[in-house]
């Protein structure tokens, strides 16, 4: 079946460093890829999204870019603010049927000042 | 717009009570799924609802069940509860068609089995 793997946290950067966190994924045929980010004590939010190959989505200074040869998804920002602190999760959705949505166990990021 | 909205917020039971978690979705969607999010784990999906049927379940016993009202909210239960049914519960709802089929997620439900 369709799975994620992230890269284990938590990170922990300085303000205004450079963020990486690598997500890739199995799943059949072509899915659609996500960032969520999940704020302490708050729901999911819809970071970025990408749903064909080689789209890149972008938001808020975040960017990722759908790598279909590598069946990848890394979540890029050049320079991150305490703000940013939060655990994102990488997720697909097939493009059929009702598109439930697969998760990665998520990455904690912790942002120092 | 209220966004998504789940009731109650917290919840205590015990083992081998019954639990019913409920949910309005964001206005002009008309499908809601449910994910159980264990602590430190990413949300698991649990089944999907739409014009009032289950249309999508995953890996989840029979103990969880659900409904959608012809509002297109909705609810979920779980009967028979286990201490490993402890869990932030996630509703999403969602608007059939177009691309992407973003899914707008609610602030979700801590449910704590003792």
């Amino acid at each position: 079946g369709d799975s994620v793997t992230q890269m284990e946290g938590p990170v922990t950067l300085s303000e205004e460093a450079c963020l990486t966190i690598n997500c890739t994924y199995t799943a059949t045929g072509y899915p659609s890829l996500f960032w969520y980010v999940q704020y302490p004590g708050e729901g999911l939010q819809l970071l970025l999204k990408a749903t064909k190959a080689d789209d890149k989505g972008s938001n808020k200074g975040f960017e990722a870019t759908y790598r279909k040869e590598t069946t990848s998804f890394h979540l890029e920002k050049g320079s991150v603010q305490v703000s940013d602190s939060a655990v994102y999760f990488c997720a697909l959705t097939g493009n059929t049927g009702r598109r439930a949505l697969t998760f990665g166990s998520g990455t904690r990021l912790q942002v120092q000042p | 717009d209220a966004g998504v909205t789940q009731s109650p917020t917290h919840l205590i039971k015990t083992r081998g009570q019954q639990v019913t978690l409920r949910c309005s979705p964001k206005s002009g969607h008309d499908t809601v799924s449910w994910y159980q999010q264990a602590l430190g784990q990413g949300p698991q999906f649990i089944f999907q609802y739409y014009e009032e049927e289950e249309r999508q379940r995953g890996n989840f016993p029979d103990r969880f069940s659900g409904h959608q009202f012809p509002n297109y909210s909705s609810e979920l239960n779980v009967n028979a509860l286990l201490l490993g049914d402890s869990a932030l519960y996630l509703c999403a709802s969602s608007q059939t068609g177009g691309t992407g089929w973003e899914q707008f997620f609610g602030p979700g439900t801590r449910l704590t089995v003792l």
